[in-house]
């Protein structure tokens, strides 16, 4: 099957701070990645979807200038937590979609991000 | 954005049939069900899709009405593995939008 990895795993920063998170397709090459969140006994909560080359395209109360997202190639997106803050304290989640007729959406391990 | 709705917990022995209901009766005509399952504090993990036929691969067997308002997930041989949270969810616009979804504990 298709896989998705993500870096790093876990990351502790200060308020403040920024922190990046990659996201890799490792086995095909996709075209739309996803960014998604989710908080402690929740659901996951589409950030933001990305195509490659193109600017990502964010869900409604999702501020663009926090959460920056890049999807510089077919096989790597990032996203880039700014001036985080403690609410911003959650488990990130990419996915990415392969380039079949059904866009079948493939997800990473997630990370797991606090913020002090 | 289509609706789910799934029983918020199941239960079911370890070795029998699991047999989740989703029911996504706002589906639109060109739109997939998806599901998925998250074990705790993971990715979740691709399962099986379906448009209108009933599929099966190695994983479950998707079983939906031919109204397509609901389906159902079977996973035939539970294992203590399959504990998770199961989500069903309909794909528009590629976008997947996730309910609660149901929590699966396979018991011993």
């Amino acid at each position: 099957g298709a896989v998705v990895s993500q870096h790093p795993s876990r990351v502790i920063c200060k308020s403040g701070t920024s922190v990046k998170i990659e996201c890799r397709s490792l086995d095909f090459q996709a075209t739309t990645m996803f960014w998604y969140r989710q908080f402690p006994k929740q659901s996951l909560m589409l950030m933001a979807t990305s195509n490659e080359g193109s600017k990502a395209t964010y869900e409604q109360g999702v501020e663009k200038d926090k959460f920056l997202i890049n999807h510089a190639s077919l096989t790597l997106s990032t996203l880039t937590v700014t001036s985080a803050h403690p609410e911003d304290s959650s488990f990130y989640i990419c996915s990415a979609s392969s380039p079949s007729a059904t866009d079948t959406q493939y997800f990473g391990p997630g990370t797991r991000l606090t913020v002090l | 954005d289509a609706k789910t709705t799934q029983p918020p917990s199941m239960d079911c022995a370890e070795g029998r049939a699991a047999n989740l209901p989703c029911n996504h009766s706002t589906i639109s005509g060109n739109e997939y069900v998806y599901w998925y399952r998250q074990i705790h504090s993971q990715g979740p993990q691709y399962i099986i899709h379906g448009l209108k036929n009933n599929e099966t691969n190695e994983m479950a067997s998707l079983i939906i009405t031919e109204d397509r308002k609901s389906s159902t997930l079977i996973l035939p041989h539970a294992t203590l593995r399959d504990t998770a949270v199961y989500y069903c969810t309909p794909q528009g616009a590629q976008k997947l939008v996730f309910g609660q979804g149901t929590r699966l504990t396979i018991n011993p």
